[in-house]
């Protein structure tokens, strides 16, 4: 069965870059969250979509921005990086509303390093 | 506001020996999902086990098992037998509805407890 697919898998930049990570939902899932996932630390809540608009924001840094495109997959830009953002940054899809009660999928991250 | 407690940073378990990750939670609504997920050291997050508010039986899938008692707001995850296999972090998470609807039911992680299975 197709799974989330998030890219690249590993990145490396230097402070004040921007990155662009990408998440490819599962076929006919709408909605898409993002969480970033510091070391040693619990997943935290950045930002969600839902049929290409935002429905739910979270601890997401005004330098941070996403959006989910026409064919559902997001991105979520970076820019002016600090050593902070090292983290792994998860993308999890959801099936349309109200179909599952589990719902999510996540995909394998895409770990950011920041030197 | 919601809360997830796991109050055990790391378990140290002998392979075969059952296993009860503790997790209490907070939330004043009377709809909510528990959820268990397993991250082994290659960063993954893996769905494990389910829990519905108003759900009367604890739920099972496989060797895992929610003991979930609302009245004391805990869903602690229950690894029978456990194995070498078993080695990761665990996380507790809950979302303040039983359904996703419209994308806005974000999932809340507790802290997480690293568990070591001992051969």
């Amino acid at each position: 069965a197709a799974g989330v697919i998030q890219s690249p898998r590993h990145l490396i930049k230097e402070k004040r870059e921007t990155a662009t990570l990408k998440c490819y939902p599962i076929p006919r899932h709408d909605t898409v969250y993002w969480y970033q996932q510091g070391p040693g630390q619990d997943p935290q809540f950045l930002i969600s979509f839902y049929e290409k608009m935002q429905s739910d924001k979270g601890s997401i840094p005004d330098r941070f921005s996403a959006q989910q495109f026409s064919d559902y997959h997001s991105e979520l830009n970076m820019s002016s990086l600090e050593l902070g953002d090292s983290a792994l940054y998860f993308c999890a899809s959801s099936p349309p509303s109200g179909t599952a009660a589990y719902g999510y999928t996540f995909g394998s991250g895409t770990r950011l390093t920041v030197v | 506001a919601q809360k997830i407690t796991q109050t055990q940073p790391g378990m140290f378990v002998q392979e075969k020996e059952a296993v009860t990750l503790d997790c209490t939670y907070d939330t004043s609504d009377q709809s909510y999902g528990l959820f268990w997920y397993k991250q082994p050291s290659s960063g993954e997050m893996i769905f494990l086990i389910y829990q519905g508010s108003y759900d009367e039986q604890n739920a099972t899938e496989g060797r895992y098992s929610l003991n979930f008692q609302k009245a004391r707001k805990s869903a602690n995850l229950v690894i029978s037998a456990s194995q070498l296999g078993d080695s990761a972090m665990y996380f507790c998470a809950m979302r303040e509805a039983l359904y996703i609807i419209q994308g806005a039911q974000k999932l809340v992680f507790g802290q997480g407890t690293r568990l070591t299975i001992n051969p």
